[in-house]
């Protein structure tokens, strides 16, 4: 198994340009998650998935937009990017959440400079 | 709303001391605890959890945790350190999940940088 595969790794953006980073995941699981992170913050969650057809919002949302059209991919969208997004953006999968946050697995991350 | 507090933002030791990382949690029940390790340019692997039971759990790469809840706290330990340990680490609390998914997610604390000297 592959995991959580995120592409690309390091993307330089100009502001007000749109681009989507890509997340799949290849273990079947229901729940998905998107992460930034910030020096000094942690991870702030920005969306997630219960299943296909199902999103929802997380702490940080504004700015970006998802969509969860199979079960192994899950897409994160920035419209109109702003210098406020450069941050390192983690995708995560889990087999469940009804126990309280089950064991999250987590891609290597994207690196996103906006300038 | 959980909150989880990790007061050290960076801690050096030297190899084949003894770690401890703490880690501070506020919710009103019972939480499911979590340390996670990022090596440098990586993603988050889980070391160890809680969700009830014995309050001291044994994670990988040799690393445990215990969790006391008179203190609100589930500190990380490992008795002797390796190179290798050199990395950040994540607590996280996450609540029971509702039917309409409401809350279910992780809470992350800011992170501890560990830095080992030989």
């Amino acid at each position: 198994n592959a995991g959580v595969t995120q592409t690309p790794k390091f993307r330089i953006l100009k502001i007000g340009q749109s681009m989507t980073l890509q997340c799949t995941q290849d273990m079947n699981h229901n729940y998905m998650y998107w992460y930034r992170q910030d020096p000094g913050m942690g991870l702030k969650l920005i969306y997630y998935s219960v299943g296909a057809g199902i999103t929802d919002k997380g702490e940080v949302p504004n700015g970006y937009n998802v969509s969860r059209s199979t079960t192994e991919d899950f897409p994160l969208r920035l419209e109109l990017a702003a210098p406020s997004q450069t941050s390192v953006y983690f995708c995560a999968s889990s087999y469940s959440m009804a126990a309280g946050a089950d064991t999250q697995y987590f891609g290597p991350g994207t690196r996103l400079t906006v300038l | 709303a959980q909150s989880v507090t990790q007061p050290d933002i960076h801690i050096t030791v030297s190899e084949g001391a003894s770690l401890e990382l703490r880690c501070n949690y506020s919710y009103g029940a019972t939480p499911y605890l979590f340390w996670y390790v990022q090596s440098p340019g990586q993603g988050l692997q889980l070391l160890l959890k809680y969700f009830s039971g014995d309050t001291l759990v044994q994670g990988i790469k040799g690393f445990e945790a215990e969790f006391k809840r008179s203190q609100s706290s589930f500190n990380l330990r490992k008795p002797s350190v390796h190179w290798s340990d050199a990395a950040e680490y994540f607590c996280a609390v996450g609540v029971e999940g509702r039917s309409n998914f409401g809350n279910e997610k992780l809470t992350f604390g800011t992170g501890t940088r560990l830095t080992i000297i030989p």
